[in-house]
Parts: structure tokens; C-alpha cells; sequence
């Protein structure tokens, strides 16, 4: 089945300093990669999503980009603030099967 | 109100005995899950219901079996819980079971001593 890698468990970065976070997938057939986010000691949210019709998306301050040949995806966080603090975790299904999580990253937005 | 529950928020058990979780959610979401989630090893997946009585195993499945009788409520059961299943333990629902947002449930935190 589809394995999902985000190659970062841990990132650290300065508060307003933008965070990228690296997932990689394995079945070319995946079409929709959403990002969900997970502060301390709660649950899991939806944050964005890219599906593979396109190869760049954008919500506020989120950009997912999407190279399907290298079969990798990233979301980026601009100017981040210490909010953004959280465990993110990428994923990935095909339409008719479903989801594959990866592993997290912890990021930590330091003042 | 798009919403997911989950009873009880914390629980502790003795090793061999049931356990009983329970999900609900109001926005008649088909496809219902049950992962749980260790640290430093993410969400594992260990079952997925697409509908009514139409439940399958996820990547870890032994030990545990569901209950889906309503769209809304979907039910974790461990049978003679075990000690190597303390864990949080996250229901999630979403519109279809591919290519859509799933909702997650606040979370259980089960210990078995």
C-alpha cells in the first residue's frame, strides 16, 4: 500500500521566519495530500489540502506545492508566529482508497 | 454544528477488562474511523467504517472490533483490554473515504494497568 514520509520529525524556526515541511509518497496513483495539525494535548484539524490537478495552493499563510514526478509534497508557512507551534502531519489517498498518514513533524516557533 | 464527540475523555481500566469507546458525529458522514495514536509513532489506523454494519480492518485491528448500528455512532470495543493498549485512542469521520477532510473527534485517553 501507500507509504507516506515526512523527512523532518523535528523543526525549529525563529518566530516570522518561514517553516517548509517535506513529506514523500509512493504510489503514483495518490491524487489528494491534506496537512492536518495537532497542538499540545489536543486533537487533530484539518489545515489544507492540495489535490493533484494542481501543483501549488494557497490559504493565508499556507502554501502546499506539489511535484508529482518526484511524487513529494511540502507545505510552507510564512511568517510564522508562535500559534503555528504544533505537530503537522502530511497524507495521502487515492480516490477510492483510503488515507495514509505520515509520522508528523513537530515544529516549534521560537520568540 | 460539524462536530465529532467521543465518551469518555479518559478512562482507566484493569488488564482483561471490556472496554467500551464511543464516536458520534452530526454531519451524516459515511465513513467513520478509529486510530490511535502513540508517541512517536502517529496515527495508526485500526478500523474504518464506509456505512451501517460495513466496517474494515485498518493496519492494526487485533485486539479490538467495532460496532456501527447508527451512520452517527461508531463504537470501539476491546475485549480483555491489555496493557500494551494504553494509548489515546481518536475517531474521525468524513464525507467519503478518499479525497475528503476527515473531522476528528477530541480523543480518549485509555490506560490499562
Amino acid at each position: 500500500g501507500e507509504k507516506v514520509e515526512q523527512h523532518e520529525s523535528t523543526l525549529s524556526v525563529r518566530e516570522g521566519d518561514s517553516a517548509v515541511i517535506n513529506c514523500t509518497y509512493t504510489d503514483t496513483a495518490s491524487s489528494y495530500f491534506p496537512w492536518y495539525k495537532q497542538e499540545a494535548g489536543k486533537s487533530l484539524h484539518f489545515v489544507i489540502d492540495i489535490r493533484s490537478n494542481v501543483d501549488r495552493k494557497q490559504s493565508q499563510r499556507l502554501i502546499v506545492l506539489l511535484d508529482k514526478k518526484a511524487k513529494r509534497f511540502s507545505l510552507h508557512i510564512t511568517a510564522t508566529q508562535p500559534e503555528d507551534s504544533a505537530i503537522y502531519f502530511c497524507a495521502a489517498s487515492m480516490s477510492n482508497n483510503r488515507i495514509f498518514f505520515g509520522d508528523g513533524t513537530q515544529l516549534v516557533v521560537k520568540p | 454544528d460539524m462536530k465529532v464527540t467521543q465518551m469518555p475523555r479518559y478512562l482507566i481500566k484493569r488488564m482483561g477488562e471490556n472496554v467500551l469507546l464511543e464516536c458520534g458525529q452530526d454531519m451524516s458522514h459515511e465513513t467513520m474511523y478509529w486510530y490511535r495514536q502513540d508517541p512517536g509513532l502517529g496515527l495508526q489506523l485500526i478500523y474504518i467504517s464506509y456505512d451501517v454494519d460495513s466496517n474494515s480492518e485498518g493496519d492494526i485491528p487485533k485486539g479490538y472490533r467495532v460496532s456501527r448500528k447508527k451512520r452517527e455512532h461508531f463504537s470501539l470495543i476491546l475485549d480483555s483490554a491489555k496493557t500494551n493498549q494504553t494509548s489515546v485512542y481518536f475517531c474521525a469521520s468524513s464525507r467519503d473515504w478518499g479525497g475528503y477532510e476527515q473531522y476528528f473527534g477530541p480523543g480518549t485517553r485509555l490506560t490499562v494497568l
